[in-house]
């Protein structure tokens, strides 16, 4: 199974809702990310979990909250969250960084 | 400052052309430069992966280049597809003791029929 999974593939909120995205892989890789992309513009990176733990936050607003509870999934919480961060939110996974990563598909948020 | 710079930033070209896209970089210390094909609302899906002692490397029609000498890499497509219609992405990692990816604005392709 070389595939990344994300759910929903889309979600559409209000600012006052709380919601969560997951992300699934079953690589066995120990890296996963967030990234959040605008359209035409490169992906953004959010987080890095390393073996489970948070390494890496890229000064990401606090509405934004991710979780890994075990090694396969990855999760992040949205809350409150404002018109502007409607995007695409990618989740990757690679076998241990930097080796190249494994994007999923992806899921379109559009918060109104 | 680390940069990735993609050119063109976007190409038309009919297809079964062949066509050329670049990407110039200052990451440094490199460690790794990977293209990335990605369709529009889709997940980047990778095309090749290039550490510093390897100079090309194809996947079908596709074949990368690079030259660790001039911080350069090209990806190279080869009778196109309209399928092939799509942004195409350099990343660039940087091996600091920590990890620092950084990705170009990419390249959007259309290949007409």
């Amino acid at each position: 199974d070389t595939e990344v999974t994300q759910t929903p593939k889309h979600l559409v909120m209000g600012m006052t809702n709380k919601k969560s995205l997951k992300c699934e892989q079953h690589m066995g890789h120990r890296a996963m990310y967030w990234y959040k992309q605008k359209a035409k513009k490169p992906p953004e990176l959010m987080f890095v979990y390393s073996y489970e733990k948070l390494s890496i936050n890229e000064s990401v607003p606090s509405r934004f909250s991710p979780e890994c509870p075990n090694s396969s999934l990855l999760n992040l919480h949205l809350h409150a969250l404002q018109p502007e961060d409607s995007a695409l939110y990618l989740c990757a996974s690679s076998l241990r960084r930097p080796d190249e990563q494994y994007f999923g598909p992806g899921t379109r948020l559009t918060v109104t | 400052k680390n940069q990735v710079e993609q050119s063109p930033q976007s190409l038309i070209i009919l297809e079964g052309k062949n066509c050329t896209l670049q990407c110039n970089y200052t990451v440094s210390p490199f460690s790794n430069l990977r293209w990335y094909k990605q369709d529009t609302g889709r997940g980047p899906v990778s095309l090749t992966i290039m550490t510093f002692s390897e100079n090309t490397k194809s996947n079908g029609r596709y074949t990368a280049t690079l030259d660790a000498d001039t911080k350069q890499s090209s990806l190279h497509i080869t009778a196109s597809q309209l399928s092939d219609s799509a942004s195409y992405i350099c990343v660039v990692s940087a091996d600091t003791g920590g990890f620092k990816t950084i990705f170009g604005a990419g390249t959007r392709l259309f290949v007409k029929a």
